[in-house]
């Protein structure tokens, strides 16, 4: 079973309020990865992290920016919410390198983000 | 670039039904490939996974092959559970890139 944890589960909140979803894991892994998952389902890589002080961004560009400050911890912020934000987002993290063949990727549970 | 594509959905079957949802991949080099599963209210889990050609994945009596001939993954179960619905995501790796390439997803529905 994955230990890695995202809160709140659900958040509706107004627009231009600021948010912070956070996402931890105990696994120790350095790979972290935020995902933007659309109504329609489909999943786009929005930031990773390689480890501590360590951050870069996805293939869909996103007003929203991350941190690591902590290889357990890799929070996702929005300064100023809108409606087009509203999303499923998933956060993983894996022991190596994705691109290191079969890497497993660990995710949790997400956070239902509804701005209105 | 790269990408999955797989079969629409959402499909329905009846319990003990067979099921094969397709999955067929681009790619400039040689990924791995994945089925990662997502039940409801929850994040994705790997269901199973190939690394090379002509490579089986088998987990829970669900089974992919690595058909690098026809650039498929097609995921396959001889015997459906209502308990197997949930929106199933083929996917890739590349050597050296950082992601998971996903496919669109397919919602798959099993009635009692």
């Amino acid at each position: 079973e994955a230990d890695i944890y995202q809160t709140p589960r659900y958040l509706v909140i107004g627009t231009g309020k600021k948010i912070t979803l956070e996402c931890s894991q105990t696994m120790g892994h350095d790979k972290m990865y935020w995902y933007q998952q659309d109504p329609g389902m489909e999943l786009h890589l929005i930031h990773y992290s390689y480890g501590v002080n360590s951050t870069e961004k996805g293939d869909l560009s996103s007003e929203s920016t991350v941190s690591r400050i902590r290889t357990e911890h890799f929070p996702l912020t929005l300064e100023s919410a809108r409606p087009s934000h509203t999303s499923q987002y998933l956060c993983a993290s894996s022991e190596l390198g994705l691109g290191q063949g079969g890497t497993e990727a660990f995710f949790g549970q997400g956070t239902r983000l509804t701005v209105v | 670039g790269d990408s999955v594509t797989q079969m629409e959905g959402p499909v329905t079957l009846s319990e003990e039904a067979f099921l094969t949802i397709n999955c067929t991949y681009t790619a400039t080099g040689y990924p791995s490939l994945f089925w990662y599963v997502q039940y409801p209210g929850e994040g994705l889990q790997l269901l199973l996974k190939a690394t090379k050609a002509d490579d089986k994945g088998s987990n829970k009596g669900f089974e992919a092959t690595y058909r690098k001939e026809t650039t498929s993954f097609h995921l396959e179960k001889g015997s459906v559970q209502v308990s197997d619905s949930a929106v199933y995501f083929c996917a890739l790796t590349l050597q050296g890139a950082q992601k998971l390439v996903f496919g669109q997803g397919t919602r798959l529905t099993i009635n009692p």
